[in-house]
């Protein structure tokens, strides 16, 4: 089983739709959790993070965090076309005075005109 | 504010050569990471430096070693290049190691070894 796993895509979604990215992982120790954006070519950009269960909303996304499930989620409303991008969900283990972020795949979502 | 800055932006290497990368971290930042980024693949985690020292490593193997200097800049040296090294390397800075400090990631150095 993967640390983190993502579905690779890609998404399609029609511009102005909610696109809807998840995520689970398998360690329980998991204390915080993040969404990267990641354009061709590019290095992963921070959009949100979440460390609490529930919902956390900045602007046009909401990150969703349930642990019991070990599930995470990330909402795009009204997706533009410039949200056209691979999203990376990644997790921070905190072990040993260090931390690291294991990444998954990624999820390749394309919105379409 | 400056970002993290990463250089070179790209480098070309023959197998067998060492190469060094160099990452200076966001303004207020004192943790730097390094991660692996292959084509097609998420990032992975080489190591984590603070206060000079490597505090955790990832799966790398001994080829793969860091420097940490005082003024919070970070170097990676890689060592008998392998075709496999070939990839996208990322450093990312944060404020501290807790679990609650984001990455933030430079623009990457894309290394390709022939």
């Amino acid at each position: 089983q993967k640390e983190v796993e993502q579905n690779s895509g890609p998404l399609s979604v029609p511009e102005g739709a909610i696109a809807s990215l998840n995520c689970t992982y398998s360690d329980r120790g998991s204390q915080s959790f993040f969404w990267y954006r990641q354009y061709s070519g590019k290095s992963p950009e921070l959009i949100m993070f979440i460390y609490s269960n529930g919902d956390k909303e900045d602007g046009r996304f909401t990150a969703q965090l349930n642990k019991a499930s070990q599930y995470v989620s990330l909402l795009i409303r009204d997706s533009q076309p410039s949200d056209s991008a691979t999203y990376l969900c990644a997790v921070n283990l905190v072990t040993g005075g260090g931390n690291k972020l294991t990444f998954g795949t990624g999820t390749q979502l394309k919105v379409e005109l | 504010d400056a970002g993290v800055t990463q250089s070179p932006t790209h480098l070309i290497k023959t197998r067998g050569q060492q190469v060094t990368l160099r990452c200076s971290p966001k303004s207020g930042h004192d943790t730097v990471s390094w991660y692996q980024q292959a084509l097609g693949q998420g990032p992975q985690f080489i190591f984590q430096y603070y206060e000079e020292e490597e505090r955790q490593r990832g799966n790398f193997p001994d080829r793969f070693s860091g420097h940490q200097f005082p003024n919070y800049s970070s170097e990676l040296n890689v060592n008998a290049l392998l075709l496999g090294d070939s990839a996208l390397y990322l450093c990312a800075s944060s404020l501290g190691r807790g679990a609650r400090s984001p990455l933030h990631f430079g623009n990457g150095t894309r290394l390709t070894v022939t």
